[in-house]
């Protein structure tokens, strides 16, 4: 059974840090592309980043650039977002897929990030 | 980056209606386009990816066509379990950009 399973989030001050992990078992995650998709309180889905099989390439929504790192363990069979430098904006629940170039569609659960004072 | 318009945004239908969601991107995506489905609570689901290919173990009375710059996903007979929000996501060009979503609610 495929499971994406995402852990890190929580209650943090605007311009403070988290990091978001996503554990993966059931799939080769070391052939996959892997995507962070977030989505605000009440509002619709946006795309965050994601990043190739090795690791070589990696893309940024705007929104994000120069505030988070995507990153993989392909050993743990692991995926990171490092999130710097956070704002009220940022606040959603943040989940963990595979979908892009793929015929498979992977997600998480998903975790809860609140940037809040 | 590239703007997905999704229409309607909300609408009313009824258990064996045929529903039609439009999906315009602001410029041509070939057919880097992906149809998604999330119940309220509940992880989105991908049902359409390629613009018409049906994702494993979706059921055949979704369809999606389209290409360029107009997409539309199809529910030949609308059933209870369909009651969901969709979106459409393009994937032409970084970023990739999700549709606003259409509300689909019991008439």
């Amino acid at each position: 059974e495929v499971q994406l399973v995402e852990s890190g989030g929580g209650l943090v001050q605007p311009g403070g840090s988290l990091r978001l992990s996503c554990a993966a078992s059931g799939f080769t995650f070391s052939s996959y592309w892997m995507s962070w998709v977030r989505q605000a309180p009440g509002k619709g889905l946006e795309w965050v980043a994601n990043i190739k099989q090795d690791g070589s390439e990696k893309y940024y929504v705007d929104s994000v650039k120069g505030r988070f790192t995507i990153s993989r363990d392909n050993a743990k069979n692991s995926l990171y977002l490092q999130m710097n430098s956070l704002r009220a904006e940022d606040t959603a629940v943040y989940y963990c897929a595979s979908f892009l170039y793929s015929s498979k569609d992977y997600w998480g659960q998903g975790t809860l990030v609140t940037v809040s004072s | 980056d590239i703007q997905m318009t999704q229409s309607p945004s909300a609408m009313s239908a009824s258990v064996g209606d045929r529903v039609t969601i439009t999906c315009r991107a602001s410029q041509g995506i070939s057919n880097y386009l992906a149809w998604f489905q999330q119940k309220p609570g509940k992880v989105p689901k991908r049902l359409i990816y390629a613009a018409s290919s049906l994702q494993s173990g979706v059921p055949s009375r979704f369809s999606g066509s389209g290409s360029g710059t107009e997409f539309t996903l199809t529910i030949s007979s609308l059933q209870p379990e369909d009651f969901a929000t969709y979106y459409c996501l393009q994937h032409n060009s970084y970023p990739p950009t999700f549709g606003g979503g259409t509300k689909v609610e019991i008439k």
